[in-house]
């Protein structure tokens, strides 16, 4: 079955450390995959998508993220993390085989030090 | 453009009581979703629309149901609540989908529901 996994349900990093979430996705062909990021009390907003093409994506507020097909894994990045990146960040995959099913990872809770 | 709207905001209901949650959007998207974030968890797909009049099951569509009678609206409503329907709900909608045309999806803030 299809599934993401987020090995990392919580991260602290000091402010202006760069910073690495993990995802991993199990799918039997390319999926097209994204992360969200949720500030408190808020929905979700896209950071960045991939779909095909080069494997490192560049998203908002600094982020990319890189596809590495043979470990099965998306992980964002960003280089210097500022205070206001402290949010809940999900990877999520669109499986597109029949039934329309878009599989959310359980998240990535990030705290920023000052 | 006020975005994905949803209505309301907080609501507690007792055992089988049944209510609807709101959800509209100005941006004239075809597609809607309906998902419930649980604690700790990521979001999982009740029910979506391509369009509509048109309506499909998600993951976990079991206790809820759905209707799009304009392109505006995407209801859901709950018929016999259960403490299993505590959770916190999104909204969203995009032109497409994402995945297969690569539309983004645009979430509304959310409804947190309690059952009790």
């Amino acid at each position: 079955a299809q599934s993401v996994t987020q090995p990392d349900i919580h991260i602290t990093v000091s402010e202006g450390a760069s910073l690495e979430l993990r995802c991993n996705y199990s799918y039997g062909a390319t999926p097209y995959l994204f992360w969200y990021v949720q500030s408190p009390g808020q929905g979700l907003q896209l950071l960045l998508k991939y779909f095909s093409g080069d494997t490192l994506v560049q998203g908002i507020k600094g982020f990319e993220a890189e596809f590495k097909r043979s470990q099965s894994s998306f992980n964002l990045r960003k280089p210097s993390v500022h205070w206001s990146d402290a949010a809940e960040y999900f990877c999520a995959v669109e499986v597109a085989s029949g039934t329309y099913k878009y599989i959310f990872g359980t998240g990535t809770r990030l705290k920023v030090l000052a | 453009n006020a975005g994905v709207t949803q209505t309301p905001k907080f609501r507690i209901l007792k055992i089988g009581q049944s209510m609807t949650l709101q959800c509209a959007q100005d941006m004239n998207h075809n597609y809607m979703y309906w998902y419930r974030q649980d604690p700790g968890m990521g979001l999982k797909l009740i029910y979506y629309s391509v369009g509509a009049g048109i309506t499909d099951k998600g993951e976990v569509p079991n206790g809820y149901n759905v209707s799009r009678s304009t392109t505006e609206d995407f209801p859901l409503r709950l018929e016999l609540a259960a403490p299993s329907q505590t959770s916190v709900y999104f909204c969203a909608s995009s032109w497409g989908s994402p995945g297969w045309l690569g539309y983004e999806q645009y979430f509304g803030p959310g409804t947190r529901l309690t059952v009790t």
